[in-house]
């Protein structure tokens, strides 16, 4: 196990809803990122946030947010849900003291948008 | 941009053979990261090697073997005498060196080993 929490496990939503994912870092991990991973595919780069600041985002459009509180954790929030929101969301943590740090990975939150 | 490409979608094999899952990369880095993920259907990603661009050496960790090629832009992971535990997807992924937390993931090979 790598020290990576997500809550909740499962969760089905309606189009339209907002949804708050949780993720809580390995104990001394300082960096969060959130991936997509669609069903099927690779996982795909949100963003990633560092000293509770978005630090690099990928091609996700401004309703998928996010915030990183002072012990670390983070949350995953996405407004106005689309059926393609439908995935795996895992996130990672790490401690770059020189952002060169591997990433290790949380079980993920299976989203179902209806 | 970075691509990473798995042709094999799905491998079966036989326990105790051998595998080799590939993995092709294209990017304009000249200093990248290369990773190999394991994926069992409880869904957390394992992580399993990280290998930097200047550092062609072959690497072997018990059952597991990876090489790097860059003349081919080919990382390729081999399972020496494969178990039933190793069953699951996997996935080769690559990164900036200066941005090491944005991975870019190929598509996945789905490993079965059967008894």
């Amino acid at each position: 196990e790598t020290g990576v929490t997500q809550s909740p496990t499962h969760l089905i939503k309606t189009r339209g809803q907002q949804v708050t994912l949780r993720c809580s870092s390995q104990s001394g991990h300082n960096t969060v990122s959130w991936y997509q991973q669609a069903l099927g595919q690779g996982p795909q780069f949100i963003f990633q946030y560092y000293r509770e600041e978005e630090n690099g985002r990928g091609n996700f459009p401004p309703r998928f947010s996010g915030l990183q509180f002072p012990n670390y954790s983070s949350e995953l929030n996405v407004n106005a849900l689309e059926l393609d929101d439908s995935a795996l969301y895992l996130c990672a943590s790490s401690f770059p003291a020189t952002f060169q740090e591997t990433q290790y990975f949380g079980p993920g939150t299976r989203l179902l948008v209806l | 941009a970075q691509k990473v490409t798995q042709a094999q979608t799905e491998i079966s094999v036989v326990e105790k053979e051998d595998v080799t899952l590939d993995c092709v990369y294209e990017t304009r880095d000249t200093t990248y990261y290369l990773f190999w993920y394991k994926q069992p259907p409880s869904g957390e990603l394992v992580f399993l090697i990280r290998r930097n661009s200047f550092d062609e050496q072959n690497e072997i960790s018990g059952r597991y073997s990876w090489n790097f090629q860059k003349s081919t832009s080919s990382f390729n992971f081999t399972i020496t005498a494969s178990q039933v535990v190793d069953s699951a997807v996997y996935f080769c992924a690559l990164s900036e060196a200066q941005a090491i937390y944005k991975l870019t993931f190929g598509k996945g090979t789905l490993l079965t080993v059967n008894p």
